[in-house]
């Protein structure tokens, strides 16, 4: 089945220490994205790619960087310069279609960072 | 600025009753609005969008919004709600700003409880 896979589902780190997170699709999606998600906050946009090997900073790219070297994959590495990195992390993506696209997100089914 | 706002953390309902959760925006020129679905520990489900045409729209699992333009609002909506229903909703708007992608801004949730 079609889809997208995010692993591991539950991460514990050690303050001080990179991490990252996968995100594969094999959904043929050009577009891809990165969004935090807090209790009460909603989602936040942390990176977004709309094509291989180029990539944007969404509202809170500090202490993240991303790479998008394959058209399904794009980790996300929560650096040590993420000040509160403990939250729920959620990668999508969606369809390119003519230079305008109007599709829905696809959600991955997240994974759960937890700086001990 | 674009944005959504939610103004409900919670929406309480008896099963069998019509439940309405609201959302209003705040973009400029023609919205582009989404709402999606989150249970428990997983990644967020589509359930209908608007992009133009009628006002009423239709979608997943019994669900409906009505787009009003005047209100600058995309309540979401069903007739006869069901204990399952429970979950998170988010309303979304697209960025304007980002690009070719469907880089959407999201409300911070509505938590629907649909009681027995």
């Amino acid at each position: 089945d079609g889809g997208i896979t995010q692993s591991p589902k539950y991460l514990f780190r050690k303050e001080g220490q990179n991490v990252t997170l996968s995100c594969e699709q094999n959904l043929n999606h050009d577009a891809m994205y990165w969004y935090r998600q807090d209790p009460g906050q909603g989602l936040r946009l942390i990176y977004y790619s709309q094509i291989v090997n180029d990539f944007q900073k969404g509202d809170i790219a500090e202490g993240y960087s991303v790479s998008r070297e394959k058209k399904e994959s794009f980790p996300l590495t929560v650096t040590s310069a993420q000040k509160n990195p403990t939250a729920f992390y959620l990668c999508a993506s969606s369809i390119f279609l003519a230079g305008v696209n109007t599709g829905e997100l696809f959600f991955g089914e997240g994974s759960r960072l937890t700086v001990l | 600025a674009q944005s959504v706002a939610q103004p409900e953390d919670q929406v309480n309902v008896a099963e069998g009753n019509p439940l309405t959760v609201k959302c209003t925006y705040s973009v400029s020129g023609n919205p582009y609005l989404f709402w999606y679905v989150q249970y428990p520990n997983r990644g967020l489900q589509f359930l209908l969008k608007y992009i133009t045409g009628d006002n009423l729209v239709k979608g997943s699992y019994g669900f409906e919004a009505e787009f009003n333009k005047s209100q600058t609002s995309f309540h979401l909506k069903k007739p006869s709600a069901l204990v399952s229903d429970s979950a998170l909703y988010f309303c979304a708007v697209r960025d304007i700003g980002g690009g070719a992608t469907n880089k959407l801004i999201f409300g911070t949730g509505t938590l629907l409880a649909v009681q027995p």
